[in-house]
């Protein structure tokens, strides 16, 4: 399978621990977005890569969340202390150019 | 600001019949327009995009749907629906000139096909 790939599938922590996503392109993609979509609503963008370096942050993105992307193939998402406001599911898609963007199955995060 | 209005909360139809979910935006300029479909605790899969040309596009699995930029629309469309159709249905809409190919998701219409 030569999709966009996301790990874990679910994830269930409790308030104020701090959790890691991954996410792996398609790869000749050297676009990467991240974005949260929570019950009932679309998905809202977060941040971008191109190739290694973030591009653009939303405001959405507070300063517990950091990504980054190494070497510009994989990205990682970090949720420090998390909230019960943080539980959503986390997306990652990816673009070989200014174009359609590729959606991985997500990540479920639930707060307790 | 940029905005795309999905009016229908959820659309239900009898299979076989014709359907289409509505979409507005509220881009200016000629916007790159698209429309996903996502399926119970699953990602979103691509449907169709309208870039520059036919104001018509067809798409996967028998979707299409048509720009109107003088009403500012991007309805998709089947002229026959399936039970598998069933699904979450999102448009989104990426501004003219946006370099970082930021997309702007509607809110979702719940399609429901029934047999």
């Amino acid at each position: 399978d030569t999709g966009v790939s996301q790990d874990p599938r679910h994830k269930i922590t409790k308030r104020g621990q701090n959790v890691t996503f991954r996410c792996d392109p398609i790869s000749e993609h050297n676009r990467l977005y991240w974005y949260r979509q929570t019950l009932g609503q679309g998905p809202e963008f977060l941040t971008y890569f191109q190739n290694e370096a973030q591009l653009e942050k939303s405001r959405l993105l507070s300063d517990r969340f950091s990504a980054e992307r190494p070497k510009g193939s994989f990205s990682t998402l970090e949720i420090q202390r998390t909230e019960q406001g943080d539980s959503a599911m986390y997306l990652c898609a990816s673009s070989p150019r200014v174009d359609t963007q590729y959606f991985g199955p997500g990540t479920r995060l639930t707060v307790l | 600001a940029q905005s795309v209005a999905q009016p229908e909360d959820q659309v239900n139809v009898a299979e076989g019949n014709p359907l289409t979910v509505k979409c507005t935006y509220s881009v200016s300029g000629n916007p790159y327009l698209f429309w996903y479909v996502q399926y119970p605790n699953r990602g979103l899969q691509f449907l169709l995009k309208y870039i520059t040309g036919d104001n018509l596009v067809k798409g996967s699995y028998g979707f299409e749907a048509e720009f109107n930029k003088s009403q500012t629309s991007f309805h998709l469309k089947k002229p026959s629906a399936l039970v598998s159709d069933s699904a979450l249905y999102f448009c989104a809409v990426r501004p003219p000139g946006d370099n970082f190919n930021k997309f702007y998701f509607g809110s979702g219409t719940k399609l429901n096909v029934k047999p």
